[in-house]
Order: C-alpha cells, then structure tokens, then sequence
C-alpha cells in the first residue's frame, strides 16, 4: 500500500490565482480530512469527509473547497489564493471499522504552499 | 470549542534520559491520539488511546479520561525520537477523524 500520498509536494503560487492539491489513499478508509500547519502551531482542520459525497467544514473552511466523488480521493481546491493561505497542508485518512488500533488516522507527507 | 493543552513547550534531553509529556483537554472524548512529527514533516500515529494504557517499545501512553489528561512516556530517549509531539481528541459520540490538535511539545535529544 502507498498509504496516503498528496501532490504536489511544494507550490507557489501568486495572490489570486487558484489551484487543486491532490490527496488520495489505497487504504479503503471511509474517512479523510485536510488540515494545516503554521509555524509553530498544531494542525487545524479545514474540512472534512465521512464517505463519497459527504463533506463537512471544519475549524478554518474559508477560502477552500472541496468534493468527494470517490472513496479514494480528496482534493482540496483554493479558489483565490491570498498570502495568509501559506502553509503546510496535510491530508489524512482513517476508518470506521475500529480495528485492533482504533480508528488511528494516517497522514500524507504534505504539500509546502507558498503565496506570495 | 474544546482547549487541548500540551506541556511542557519544549524540552531538551541527553540521549538515555526519560521524559514524560502531558496533554489536557477541556471537555470529555471519544478520541486521543498522539502523534511523532519527526524533522522532516512527516507525522506519525503512535497511540490511539482513548483511556487506558498503552505500550510500545519504549514509548507507553496513559490516558485518566475522567481526569481529563493524557501522558506520553519516552524512556531511554535516542536523538531519532527529537521531533514534534502532538496530542489530538475529537469531541462527540462518534469517530469521524474530526481531530483537534494542542500545539505540541518540541523535543530535542542530544548525543
């Protein structure tokens, strides 16, 4: 399995322009969530998704969007990128089934955004 | 919203050494997991561990949910444990990967 991966790994971007950061996981998980990190601080969500078709927002939604048309993918879309938007951006994926180790959530390697 | 509070902010210790960092939350939950985010970024599950306790090689977790807190223990530390720690609950009565994370506890290990 190649686990959670995200692309691209790094991206600047110009103030205004838009722009889709990849996330997608062979894991089967009903699960995924994109969160992200500024310096010194913990991770926070932006949204989230229980299952294909079924998005939620989470603590700092404004300025992102997202879809789930498939269990596997979860793109994350900023539509007018502003420069409080650079960060690193983590997907991650978990499941409901509880297993041996709980409904443990797994993280992609991260996307590093610039907008300048 | 819920307050997730970690401590201490940063630590430094020689390799060998034992450490033990605390994770408090404000309200009752139905997830705790800790996370290692090692130098490079990239961040790993180490405990699920809603109460209870758990152990894995040298790193244990203990979480008191009626008290609130959660503890990671690092004993005999190696300097490939340096990194981030990061508590994470989500609140309700499900478990939707919905996590809110404390700032973390910078660790530093020294040869």
């Amino acid at each position: 399995n190649a686990g959670v991966t995200q692309t691209p790994k790094f991206q600047v971007l110009k103030t205004g322009q838009s722009m889709t950061l990849q996330c997608a996981q062979d894991m089967n998980h009903e699960y995924m969530s994109w969160y992200r990190q500024d310096p010194g601080m913990g991770l926070r969500l932006i949204h989230y998704s229980v299952g294909a078709g079924i998005t939620d927002q989470g603590e700092v939604p404004n300025g992102y969007n997202v879809s789930r048309s498939t269990t596997e993918d979860f793109p994350l879309r900023l539509l007018s990128a502003a420069p409080s938007q650079t960060s690193v951006y983590f997907c991650a994926s978990s499941s409901t089934s509880g297993r041996a180790n709980g409904y443990e959530q797994y993280f992609g390697p991260g996307t590093r955004l610039t907008v300048t | 919203g819920i307050q997730v509070e970690q401590s201490p902010p940063d630590l430094i210790l020689q390799e060998g050494a034992n450490s033990t960092l605390r994770c408090n939350f404000s309200d009752s939950v139905n997830n705790l997991q800790w996370f290692h985010q090692n130098p490079w970024g990239q961040l790993i599950n180490l405990f699920y561990i809603p109460s209870g306790t758990k152990q894995n090689g040298r790193l244990s977790a203990t979480t008191v949910a009626t008290e609130r807190y959660s503890l990671l223990y690092i004993s005999s530390s190696q300097t490939t444990d340096s990194g981030v720690y990061f508590c994470a609950v989500e609140l309700g009565s499900g478990n939707t990967g919905k996590l809110i994370f404390g700032q973390g506890t910078t660790l530093q290990v020294k040869p």
